[in-house]
C-alpha cells in the first residue's frame, strides 16, 4: 500500500515563507511515483477540507485554488518520489493541517486514493 | 461557501440507512467524476467512493454512491457507531479548473 508522509510544517509569521515536502513509498507491480498526480488538501482548525493545489504526473500540468494562485507553488521530483509546496506571503487564513494526497489517476481531479497523516502550519505573530 | 453543497448533519439509528447528498452545477459534479471521503475525529480523510460509484479495496458495500445530473448522493446502510465522522463530496470543477470539496456532513449515529 501506498504511503504518504508529509514535513515541513511549523509557525510562521503573516508574511512569510514555507515549503512543504511530502515523500510517498510502497509502490509496486511497475506503478511508479510519477504514474500519479499529487494534490495539497488543507483543513483549517475545525472546518472542512479545501483544495490547495494539484499537479500532474508529469509535473506538466498544474492547478492551483483562487485562494493559493499568486502566492503559492506546487511542484514534484519524481525521481526521489517527492511533492513539494513552496508557500509564500503567508495569512493566517492560510493556517490548518495540509494533507499530501495521492490522486486516484495521472491528472488531479480531487480523486484521492492516498492521504498523509498531515503537517500543521500556523501563521501567526 | 463551498462550491458543492451538503447537509451539515444528518442522523439516524443503528441498523438504519442514511443519505448524504451534495449538490452542484454543471461545472462540477455535471461534468466530472465525484468521489466520497469518511473523517473520523482527528484522522485523515479516508477513500470510500470514486468515479461516482465504485468503491476502493475493503470498503464494505454498506457504503454506496450515485450520481444524477448535478447531484450526487452517499447511502450508507446498516448504520454501526463507528461509522459516526464526517463526510465529504469532490469533485472537479471544469470552469475553475480546481478541485472542489462541499462542505462537510457530520453523521451521527443515534
Amino acid at each position: 500500500e501506498v504511503q504518504v508522509l508529509e514535513s515541513g510544517g511549523g509557525l510562521v509569521q503573516p508574511g512569510g515563507s514555507l515549503r512543504l515536502s511530502c515523500v510517498a513509498s510502497g509502490f509496486t507491480s511497475g506503478l511508479t511515483f510519477g504514474m500519479y498526480a499529487m494534490s495539497w488538501v488543507r483543513q483549517a482548525p475545525g472546518k472542512g477540507l479545501e483544495w490547495v493545489s494539484g499537479i500532474s504526473g508529469s509535473g506538466t500540468n498544474i492547478y492551483y485554488a483562487e485562494s493559493a494562485k499568486g502566492r503559492f507553488t506546487i511542484s514534484r521530483d519524481n525521481s526521489k518520489n517527492t511533492l513539494f509546496l513552496q508557500m509564500n506571503s503567508l495569512r493566517a487564513e492560510d493556517t490548518a493541517v495540509y494533507f499530501c494526497a495521492k490522486e486516484w489517476g495521472v491528472l488531479p481531479a480531487a480523486m484521492v486514493q492516498y492521504w498523509g497523516q498531515g503537517t500543521l502550519v500556523i501563521v501567526s505573530p | 461557501q463551498s462550491v458543492l453543497t451538503q447537509p451539515p448533519s444528518v442522523s439516524a439509528a443503528p441498523g438504519q440507512k442514511v443519505t448524504i447528498s451534495c449538490s452542484g452545477s454543471s461545472s462540477n459534479i455535471g461534468d466530472n467524476y465525484v468521489s466520497w471521503y469518511q473523517q473520523l475525529p482527528a484522522t485523515a480523510p479516508k477513500f470510500l467512493i470514486y468515479e461516482n460509484n465504485k468503491r476502493p479495496s475493503g470498503i464494505p458495500d454498506r457504503f454506496s454512491g450515485s450520481k444524477s445530473g448535478t447531484s450526487a448522493t452517499l447511502d450508507i446502510t446498516g448504520l454501526q457507531t463507528g461509522d459516526e465522522a464526517d463526510y465529504y463530496c469532490a469533485t472537479w470543477d471544469t470552469s475553475l479548473s480546481a478541485g472542489v470539496f462541499g462542505g462537510g456532513t457530520k453523521l451521527t449515529v443515534i
